[in-house]
């Protein structure tokens, strides 16, 4: 079945660092793969996705990911964190057939100053 | 204007009780999908409809049923409510690619916390 994980609860980083969520997909068809930020007592927000062409996709706020097929990862990256980035994150993918978006078990990222 | 809204915000009801939650998107979109998000942060897609029909419909209790009035609207109607259906519910919405296919850019609503005592 097509799937994401994403191994990490939470991930912990200072402001001004830079921060990695992880992602890793199944191989299985092709990865339609997206990421998405849950704020507090808010709706999800779409934040970047994969389809094909180049394997760095920039997205919002700053964030990007990058498709790797070899070890079958999409890890959302940003070069510095800021405190307001504070969320919880996931990763997520779309079957081409059903249109269905699974998504990962959710990573909270905390910032602190 | 809000593109994806949900009513109620937060519903807390008794077990056996009938309730229901109504969404609107006012972005054009053709597709519509309900989604539960556990209290583990755990989300799992319930529903799809495109324009009206119903494209996706995962093992959910018949207890369960969505309806469609038209492409803007998707209402989520729940019978005899049991403790396990609390959750927060989340409305979505995406564009239309080709049947059962959408973007994967879904728009969400702000969600609607049913708590069941």
């Amino acid at each position: 079945a097509q799937s994401v994980a994403q191994p990490e609860d939470q991930v912990n980083v200072a402001e001004g660092n830079p921060l990695t969520v992880k992602c890793t997909y199944s191989v299985s068809g092709n990865p339609y793969l997206f990421w998405y930020v849950q704020y507090p007592n808010r709706g999800l927000q779409f934040l970047l996705k994969y389809i094909t062409g180049d394997n760095l996709v920039k997205g919002s706020y700053g964030f990007e990911a990058e498709f790797n097929k070899s070890q079958t990862s999409f890890h959302l990256k940003k070069p510095s964190a800021l405190v307001s980035d504070s969320a919880l994150y996931f990763c997520a993918r779309a079957s081409s057939n059903t249109g269905k978006l699974i998504f990962g078990q959710g990573t909270t990222l905390q910032v602190k100053p | 204007d809000t593109a994806v809204s949900q009513t109620p915000k937060y519903l807390v009801t008794q077990m056996g009780n009938d309730k229901s939650i109504k969404c609107e998107q006012n972005l054009g979109h053709d597709t519509m999908y309900w989604y539960k998000q556990d209290s583990k942060k755990f989300l799992k897609i319930m529903f799809s409809y495109n324009n009206k029909e119903l494209i996706i419909n995962e093992t959910v209790p018949n207890r369960f049923s969505p309806k469609s009035p038209d492409k803007a609207h998707l209402n989520l109607h729940i019978n005899s409510l049991e403790l396990g259906d609390s959750a927060v519910y989340f409305c979505a919405s995406s564009k239309y690619l080709k049947r059962g296919a959408t973007t994967g850019e879904l728009f969400f609503g702000e969600g609607s916390r049913l708590t069941v005592l």
